[in-house]
């Protein structure tokens, strides 16, 4: 299986500030790369598909980029309502996996 | 709007045997690819199988933890989707999600709790 390593597992920040989470696949993807976001007690929600394209309704603060095993999500700045966890998953080879997760706290 | 709304998780002990329903509304169910997400308490996410739609076959995929335990199937005139789960471990507790997408999952229902317990 692949596997998805997510950097920091978790991280305070402040309302404004740019935000970077990184993903890491242990073997080539392409660009078969999704983000999502979970607040507690919610579903997930998703942000990103194909590495860097915006799923519909996404503010535009977020962005994606990376390709083959280095990824990234970024949060240019912060808002009170990103709190929650991020998850990158990849959909390139079966079985799809997840990352475990990047915690992100409002400082 | 697009709607996944998720039933049947319960109280279940180890052996038994649970059906899970998502029903679907708001987009084309017949087109749609669906899978099943799952998330044990407090940890993240694992993704336990996908159908596809009944024009390419509504072949399934099912990883390897669950494979021969877990079915997925689908009846497009009720625009439900099924998780068929036989033989319950305590390591299948867990909110169980439906969701949308190839590949990507574009929409996700609310989930629900399966508890397997003794």
């Amino acid at each position: 299986d692949i596997r998805m390593d997510q950097s920091p597992s978790s991280l305070s920040a402040s309302v404004g500030d740019r935000l970077t989470i990184t993903c890491r696949a242990s073997q080539h993807i392409s660009i078969w790369l999704a983000w999502y976001h979970q607040r507690p007690g919610k579903a997930p929600q998703s942000l990103i598909y194909g590495a860097s394209s915006l799923q519909s309704g996404v503010p535009s603060r977020f962005s994606g980029s990376g390709s083959g095993t280095d990824f990234t999500l970024t949060i240019s700045s912060l808002q009170p309502e990103d709190f929650g966890t991020y998850y990158c998953q990849q959909y390139n080879i079966y079985p799809w996996t997840f990352g475990r997760g990047t915690r992100v706290e409002i400082k | 709007e697009v709607q996944l709304v998720e039933s049947g998780g319960v109280f279940v002990k180890p052996g038994g045997s649970l059906r899970l329903s998502c029903a679907a509304s708001g987009f084309s169910f017949t087109s749609a690819w669906m899978s099943w997400v799952r998330q044990a308490p407090g940890k993240g996410l694992e993704w336990v199988g996908r159908i596809k739609n009944e024009v390419e076959g509504a072949s399934t995929e099912i990883p390897a933890p669950v494979k021969g335990r877990f079915t997925i199937s689908r009846d497009d005139s009720k625009q439900t989707l099924y998780l068929l789960m036989d033989n319950l471990k305590i390591e299948d507790t867990g909110i169980y999600f439906c969701a949308t997408g190839v590949g990507a999952f574009d929409n996700w229902g609310q989930g629900t709790l399966v508890t397997v317990s003794s």
